[in-house]
C-alpha cells in the first residue's frame, strides 16, 4: 500500500524557516517524481514545486521560487521541502504527491501538515 | 500564466448528471487532471488525461477535452459524490503545474 506521511509543520514567525518532510512507503520511491501542493484555509489547492526521481529536474511556482527548495534522498525514501523568508500567505496545509506520469497527474497524496506562519 | 477557470458551485438532483467544466486557453491541447476533496481529507484523482479512470473510480465518472473546455462528467450522482473538484494541467511554456479554483459539487 502506497503510503506518504508528512512532518515538520508548525507555528512559525514571518521571515522565519520549516523544514518539511515526506516519508514514502509501499513502492519504490526512486522511480517516481514528487511534488508539493499546498492549501491555504477555505480555498483551493496551489502546486508548489516538482522533483524528478533522479533529482534532475526542479521546478517550482512563482509564488515560493527563491525562497524554498525542494529535495530528495531516495536512499532513505524522503523528500523534502526547505522553506525559507516565511510570510503569512505561506499558511496552508502542505501535502506530499507521487507524481505518475512525465510530470503529472498526481495519483497518490500524504494527509498533509499544518503550516501557520504567524506572530 | 496559464489559467484554468472553473464555476464555484454545481448542484444536482441525486440520479442526475452533473457537468463540472474547467475553461482554458486551447486547453484541448493539454492533458487535464480531475481530483475530487471531500471536506477534511486529501485529494483523490479521479480522470487523469482527459478521460482515463485509475482504478476503483466508478464508471460514472468520465471526461472529455476539446477546444477551450475540459468537461467532468458524473452519471447517476450519488449522495457521497458530494466533494469539491479540482482540474490541473501542466503548462509547459513555464513548466509549472496548475489547478483551477475549485468546483464545489452540491447533491440536492
Amino acid at each position: 500500500e502506497v503510503q506518504l506521511v508528512e512532518s515538520g509543520g508548525g507555528l512559525v514567525q514571518p521571515g522565519g524557516s520549516l523544514r518539511l518532510s515526506c516519508a514514502a512507503s509501499g513502492f519504490t520511491f526512486s522511480s517516481y517524481s514528487m511534488n508539493w501542493v499546498r492549501q491555504a484555509p477555505g480555498k483551493g489547492l496551489e502546486w508548489v514545486s516538482y522533483i524528478s526521481s533522479s533529482s534532475s529536474t526542479i521546478y517550482y511556482a512563482d509564488s515560493v521560487k527563491g525562497r524554498f527548495t525542494i529535495s530528495r534522498d531516495n536512499a532513505k525514501n524522503s523528500l523534502y521541502l526547505q522553506m525559507n523568508s516565511l510570510r503569512a500567505e505561506d499558511t496552508a496545509v502542505y501535502y506530499c504527491a507521487r507524481g505518475a506520469g512525465e510530470v503529472l497527474p498526481i495519483d497518490y497524496w500524504g494527509q498533509g501538515t499544518l503550516v501557520t506562519v504567524s506572530s | 500564466s496559464y489559467v484554468l477557470t472553473q464555476p464555484p458551485s454545481v448542484s444536482v438532483a441525486p440520479g442526475k448528471t452533473a457537468r463540472i467544466t474547467c475553461g482554458g486557453n486551447n486547453i484541448g491541447s493539454k492533458s487535464v487532471h480531475w481530483y475530487q476533496q471531500k471536506p477534511g481529507q486529501a485529494p483523490v484523482l479521479v480522470i487523469y488525461y482527459d478521460s482515463d479512470r485509475p482504478s476503483g473510480i466508478p464508471e460514472r465518472f468520465s471526461g472529455s477535452n476539446s477546444g477551450n473546455t475540459a468537461t467532468l462528467t458524473i452519471s447517476r450522482v450519488e449522495a457521497g459524490d458530494e466533494a469539491d473538484y479540482y482540474c490541473q494541467v501542466w503548462d509547459s511554456s513555464s513548466d509549472r503545474g496548475v489547478f483551477g479554483g475549485g468546483t464545489k459539487l452540491t447533491v440536492l
